[in-house]
């Protein structure tokens, strides 16, 4: 069965930092890996799509890479600003049929004025 | 682009009152269409998915039921809500490599 688990659980940094959010899963047959970002009490944004054959991805001030061998997933946010507080969360997609995105329980971010 | 609406976006409800959530879709067609449930400071679980019209799979056994009458519209429903019910339910569709999420329902269960 596979397990998604996303470390640090809750990060405030001071504003201007780089920061990283990690991703681990334990079944590394995953079709892709989506970054998401959840505002509270809102629905969920995606921000980063890796499909399994790739190694990263890049949005503005985000990099997100993908280690599929190991388990691992990493989103890299340059430059944080306050506007970037936000949970986020890690989810990804079996390689079966079943089209399952399977969640972290996120990292709750706080950047600092 | 693909849109999902959910309604209402907050409900409170008394244990043991019956329960109905509304999810529809526009701009795709037959799409995989989802429900997770949030529990506070937790993650996504999921409850059902439909890959089309009656055709339903649950994750885990609960008191909860999902249905879908038409290909655009999923709804979650229970006869009889319980405490643990109480969540942010989000509707989502699923297609080919992305996903993308309704607004959501805050529902408090009394």
């Amino acid at each position: 069965k596979q397990e998604v688990t996303q470390i640090p659980a809750a990060l405030s940094v001071p504003e201007g930092e780089n920061l990283v959010l990690n991703c681990s899963f334990t079944d590394s047959a995953i079709y892709n890996l989506q970054w998401f970002r959840q505002d509270p009490g809102k629905g969920l944004t995606s921000l980063l799509l890796i499909q399994s054959s790739q190694r990263e991805q890049t949005s503005g001030r985000l990099n997100a890479s993908l280690d599929k061998s190991s388990g691992r997933s990493t989103l890299y946010i340059a430059a944080s600003q306050p506007g970037d507080s936000a949970t986020y969360l890690c989810a990804v997609k079996e390689a079966d049929s079943s089209y399952k995105l399977i969640f972290g329980s996120g990292t709750r971010l706080l950047v600092r004025p | 682009s693909q849109t999902i609406h959910q309604w209402p976006a907050t409900l409170v409800q008394p244990v043991g009152s019956p329960l109905s959530l509304e999810c529809t879709v526009e701009g795709t067609s037959n799409p995989n269409l989802y429900w997770y449930r949030q529990a506070a400071g937790r993650g996504l679980q999921l409850l059902f998915y439909s890959i089309g019209i009656d055709q339903i799979s649950s994750e885990v056994p609960q008191n909860l039921s999902a249905s879908r009458p038409q290909d655009r519209q999923f709804i979650l429903s229970s006869k009889k809500l319980l405490l643990s019910d109480s969540g942010f339910y989000l509707c989502a569709w699923i297609g080919g490599a992305v996903g993308i999420f309704g607004p959501g329902t805050r529902l408090t269960v009394l």
